[in-house]
């Protein structure tokens, strides 16, 4: 079956050290994005990418990095930059073009030790 | 288990006519419950929430009630534009650290 894959569900990680987070899908869809969910204030866009090789920044970037070198992958980095990095962490995909529904990953809830 | 049932498209409307979406959700315990809109080449962006039961969340026009006696998030417009043509996602959110998104919604307005 298609779909995207988040892993892992929890990560923990200590204060200071860059992590990584994984996100592939075998939709064969073009635009991949990042959101971040803190409790009570709904999802934001950290990062969106509608092409390989090609992204650009969401509403909340500082202290993220991604890079989309194949199609099926966008992996997120939360870099000790970000002030505050524990949060809930939603990877979505679509068809390149307009009035495309998003297909949304299970997600990863990152934890800063 | 927990979901997010909303009623299909595509929706195709004329301006200034009335929109309502359905949504009706499922969950064992109190959600929030949030309408995403994604415009065309965008990512998806927060139209309005409700943490309550009979909360009312609205913005740009729209309205949805928290019922939760029938436990639906119908989102509402008495007067539609062109530049409302979108996907809407109803969207329910139990602990803070999952997400249920329903299957979206497409709205074009014509002039």
């Amino acid at each position: 079956d298609g779909g995207i894959t988040q892993s892992p569900k929890y990560l923990f990680r200590k204060e200071g050290q860059n992590v990584t987070l994984s996100c592939e899908q075998n939709l064969n869809h073009d635009a991949m994005y990042w959101y971040r969910q803190d409790p009570g204030q709904g999802l934001r866009l950290i990062y969106y990418s509608q092409i390989v090789n090609d992204f650009q920044k969401g509403d909340i970037a500082e202290g993220y990095s991604v890079s989309r070198e194949k199609k099926e992958s966008f992996p997120l980095t939360v870099t000790s930059a970000q002030k505050n990095p524990t949060a809930f962490y939603l990877c979505a995909s679509s068809i390149a073009g307009d009035s495309q529904p998003q297909h949304f990953g299970d997600g990863t809830r990152l934890s800063i030790l | 288990g927990d979901s997010v049932t909303q009623m299909e498209g595509p929706v195709t409307l004329s301006e200034e006519a009335c929109l309502t979406i359905n949504c009706t959700y499922t969950a064992t315990g109190y959600p929030s419950l949030f309408w995403y809109v994604q415009y065309p080449g965008e990512g998806l962006q927060l139209l309005l929430k409700a943490t309550k039961a009979d909360d009312k969340g609205s913005n740009k026009g729209f309205e949805a009630t928290y019922r939760k006696e029938t436990t639906s998030f119908h989102l509402e417009k008495g007067s539609v534009q062109v530049s409302d043509s979108a996907v809407y996602f109803c969207a329910l959110d139990l602990t803070g650290n999952q997400f249920y998104f329903g299957t979206g919604t497409s709205l074009t307005v014509i002039p």
